[in-house]
């Protein structure tokens, strides 16, 4: 089974700040590859699929990068609304697997 | 607009099966693949399988002894079924129309 290993685990940072999320999984995926965020108490809420195609009404200081083994997300300048967990997804191969997650906290 | 709902019961006795539905409303299946993922307290999220309209299906070798997914086209439904549950199943259970659409998500707690 593939395994995708997010880091940080968590993250603090500031309004305004450009941040990166890091995915890498133990083989390699193509470019099967979706971001998610998920606040609490709610569902994940797709940000990005094919690694790097913006899903429809997601802001565009989004974006995702990558193909292989080693992939990002970038939020290129942090508003509040951002700040929640964010999670990757392989859907390559079976049995489709998630990241562990990465807390992005208010610094 | 397309949404997903959850349904079923919350509480599932160990040993039991837990058996949930997702309704869909503002779309057909066809085309779309549909999944059941799940979320521990605090913990990751797991996919637990997939089912296409066609009825076949695809499971997390790690529950597949143990899940069965369906679908009703007539009344616009999928199924979960997840026999012989434990503690360990507690979670909050979510169905998707992968991976733009999700259910708001159900928690159901295994205990006697």
């Amino acid at each position: 089974a593939i395994q995708m290993t997010q880091s940080p685990s968590s993250l603090s940072a500031s309004v305004g700040d450009r941040v990166t999320i890091t995915c890498r999984a133990t083989q390699g995926i193509r470019n099967d590859l979706g971001w998610f965020q998920q606040k609490p108490g709610k569902a994940p809420k797709l940000l990005i699929y094919a690694a790097s195609t913006l899903q429809s009404g997601v802001p565009s200081r989004f974006s995702g990068s990558g193909s292989g083994t080693d992939f990002t997300l970038t939020i290129s300048s942090l508003q509040p609304e951002d700040f929640a967990t964010y999670y990757c997804l392989q859907d390559y191969n079976y049995p489709f697997s998630f990241g562990q997650g990465t807390k992005l906290e208010i610094k | 607009q397309v949404q997903l709902q959850e349904s079923g019961p919350g509480l599932v006795k160990p040993s039991e099966t837990l058996s949930l539905t997702c309704a869909v409303s503002g779309d057909s299946f066809g085309g779309y693949f549909w999944s059941w993922i799940r979320q521990p307290a605090g913990k990751e999220l797991e996919w637990i399988g997939r089912i296409y309209v066609s009825g076949s299906t695809n499971y997390n070798p790690s529950l597949r002894s143990r899940v069965t997914m369906s679908l009703d086209t007539s009344k616009n439904q999928f199924s979960l079924k997840l026999n012989s549950v434990t503690a360990a199943d507690t979670a909050v259970y979510y169905c998707a129309r992968e991976w733009g659409y999700w259910g708001q998500g159900m928690l159901v707690t295994v205990s006697s």
